[in-house]
């Protein structure tokens, strides 16, 4: 079980904005690591979303943009597209652990 | 283009043993720290082990800890996993991954090798 939770599902027509949460604690987001985002389509290897909290690797659409506040950070997809279906995960580092965290997942759907 | 190739998976029995190895490509592999990330069947990601650039310094999850052994060959541009006592819970996709220059963002994906523990 991960110390960084996530809805397990989040769905919306196209064009609607969505948003998922990662919850965390003090001893990872809490404590001021970054958090990154990564997209996995079906059958596929992830993909970098958002690295540092709210920065976009080149190539990444300005529709997914990425926020953190106290101990949970936010993604959010704005104009939601077809292609946008898949699974979300964040990621941290956790001091507890002495390792890095990836979130529960988040699978987003294109009503 | 960053490459990045696992090989190794497999078949493998309760306690026994296999080891992975990840080809990289297209980039100066001396440079990066890199990390193994597995995914079970079904299940979401799940961080396994990250190695420093020379080497020198390394980190496991608490699952694997004393069981697997992560090490590079900068000279060969390749990065293994040594998995030792391998139990039914380690069936996987395991996936070698680079870290960014700066960030400990994940910039670049393997595609993933299937680790299966069965009898």
């Amino acid at each position: 079980q991960s110390v960084l939770t996530q809805p397990p599902s989040v769905s919306g027509a196209p064009g609607q904005r969505v948003t998922i949460s990662c919850t965390g604690s003090s001893s990872n987001i809490g404590a001021g690591y970054d958090i990154h985002w990564y997209q996995q389509l079906p059958g596929v290897a992830p993909k970098l979303l958002i690295s540092g909290n709210s920065n976009r690797p080149s190539g990444v659409p300005d529709r997914f943009s990425g926020s953190k506040s106290g101990t949970s950070a936010s993604l959010a997809i704005s104009g939601l597209q077809a292609e946008d279906e898949a699974d979300y995960y964040c990621q941290s580092f956790d001091s507890s652990l002495s390792g890095y965290v990836f979130g529960t997942g988040t699978k987003v759907t294109v009503l | 283009e960053v490459q990045l190739v696992e090989s190794g998976g497999g078949l493998v029995q309760p306690g026994g043993s296999l080891r992975l190895s990840c080809a990289a490509s297209g980039f100066t592999f001396s440079r990066y720290w890199m990390y193994w990330v597995r995914q079970a069947p079904g299940k979401g990601l799940v961080w396994v082990s990250r190695i420093k650039t020379d080497g020198s310094s390394t980190s496991y999850a608490d699952s694997v800890k004393g069981r697997f052994t992560i090490s590079r060959d900068n000279a060969k541009n390749t990065l293994y996993l040594q998995m030792n006592s391998l139990r039914a819970e380690d069936t996987a996709v395991y996936y070698c991954a680079r870290e960014h220059l700066t960030e400990t963002a994940v910039d670049n994906w393997g595609q993933g090798t299937l680790v299966t523990v069965s009898s």
